[in-house]
């Protein structure tokens, strides 16, 4: 079936620094690729449509200049938290249609950690 | 924003018990409805999707009553390999927008 990788699957930081979060479609190409953050005990919250070849869409309340999103081919869609804060530690996932009957595959997630 | 509700649990169970999730939403427009599987600390897995005419799919049957805008999930013959967080999810999704809404999930404990 399909899979999306996702890495780093954790990573802790200093505040003030950038992390960058990987997700690559392995054999299928993700036209449109999906990021949301998940807090403890909370649902899954999208943060942003990344389409390839064009800017993302953010959900109301997402800072764009912070949650930078760079999706330049159909394989490959990057999440990168600048200037991180301990208010960001948070689960990430990447998430991809496959285009198959029921397509949203998941990454594996990436747990920040904010020091 | 539209919002997908689940039972809050946790819910602790018997090895072999049967155990019911409910699940409402309110987006009368949503088109597709699915349940995952979120185990701790991993991502959200597709447990199976759910149709008007319910489906089963070994232990597991899904419902959909789509005036009520409800949807279940019942787990019979529960295994300890079953305690996870069960997250109802709700695809409004339509031609040039996207619309997935999870739900916080349900906790399930199934105790030996």
């Amino acid at each position: 079936g399909a899979v999306v990788s996702q890495h780093p699957s954790r990573v802790i930081c200093k505040s003030g620094t950038s992390v960058k979060i990987e997700c690559r479609s392995l054999d299928f190409q993700a036209t449109t690729m999906f990021w949301y953050r998940q807090f403890p005990k909370q649902s899954l919250m999208l943060m942003a449509t990344s389409n390839e070849g064009s800017k993302a869409t953010y959900e109301q309340g997402v800072e764009k200049d912070k949650f930078l999103i760079n999706h330049a081919s159909l394989t490959l869609s990057t999440l990168t938290v600048t200037s991180a804060h301990p208010e960001d530690s948070s689960f990430y996932i990447c998430s991809a249609q496959t285009g198959e009957t029921y397509g949203y595959t998941f990454g594996s997630g990436t747990r920040l950690t904010v020091v | 924003r539209k919002e997908v509700e689940q039972d809050p649990g946790p819910f602790n169970v018997p090895e072999g018990a049967t155990v019911a999730f409910n699940c409402t939403y309110s987006n009368s427009a949503s088109q597709s409805f699915f349940w995952y599987r979120q185990d701790c600390r991993k991502e959200p897995k597709l447990l199976m999707s759910v149709y008007s005419s319910g489906n089963e799919d070994g232990r597991f049957t899904a419902q959909l009553n789509r005036a009520s805008q409800y949807i279940s999930l019942l787990i019979r013959d529960s295994k300890l390999s079953d305690s996870a967080t069960y997250l109802c999810v709700v695809d409004a999704s339509g031609a040039g927008s996207y619309q997935l809404t999870f739900g916080k999930g349900t906790k399930l404990s199934v105790i030996p």
